[in-house]
């Protein structure tokens, strides 16, 4: 299996509250969780990620954690702001292979 | 450093035409990625390359998707017969393979296959 579930695929949330984003995968080969930021009209961008050898990571407001026993990873994205308003999709990939990507979540930041 | 670049940006064919997408990879990156981004499927992988050597195509349709790599500055998809069902965004990543599983993607070419 190769397929990453991506829930939800939308999310409201009012600015300065923390929006969380949840995926899991089926290969266990999978050690490299990239999250991409996609605004409309524009690519998809790196914003953070984790690799299997690690269960958190953090920088600039947001979190990943990951459990490797439940095949499952999550972003976490704390004191939302409007420019958080964006498209973000999870990826799943084994050792810099081909990414694996959730079917995005829209998240909207409203003031 | 300039990203990533994919050429042309927007791209328009009549059912039955070729469609050849250009892709330089940002310098120094050794792999080459290619996916497809629809409304429907979401983002699909499509083909990939390491130091110019196909490794894993699992993702193209068989029939008229073609990529080649012929050299570390480039990469080119082409798709022949183009049907409607073609019509997408065609996104190329690059990444240091080997340093680092970053892939870093550009801005995309959209096609529209009428």
């Amino acid at each position: 299996g190769e397929q990453v579930e991506q829930l939800p695929s939308i999310l409201r949330v009012q600015e300065g509250s923390s929006a969380s984003i949840n995926c899991t995968y089926e290969n266990s080969a999978s050690n490299y969780f990239p999250w991409y930021k996609q605004e409309p009209g524009e690519n998809p961008k790196l914003i953070i990620d984790i690799r299997s050898n690690m269960e958190r990571k953090q920088t600039q407001g947001l979190i990943v954690l990951l459990d490797k026993k439940a095949k499952r990873f999550s972003l976490h994205i704390t004191d939302t702001q409007p420019g958080d308003s964006a498209m973000y999709f999870c990826a799943a990939s084994a050792g810099g292979r081909a990414l694996i990507f959730g079917t995005g979540t829209t998240v909207s930041v409203s003031p | 450093n300039a990203g990533v670049i994919q050429t042309p940006r927007h791209k328009v064919t009549g059912k039955g035409q070729e469609a050849t997408l250009w892709c330089e990879p940002i310098s120094g990156h050794s792999a080459v990625f290619w996916y497809r981004q629809t409304i429907v499927q979401g983002l699909e992988f499509l083909t990939y390359f390491r130091n110019q050597a196909p490794i894993d195509d699992s993702g193209m349709p068989k029939e008229r998707f073609s990529a080649q790599m012929p050299n570390q500055s480039h990469s080119t998809l082409k798709i022949q017969s183009t049907q409607p069902q073609d019509s997408a965004v065609y996104l190329c990543a690059s990444s240091h393979w080997g340093l680092s599983y970053e892939q870093y993607f550009g801005p995309g070419t959209r096609l529209t296959v009428l």
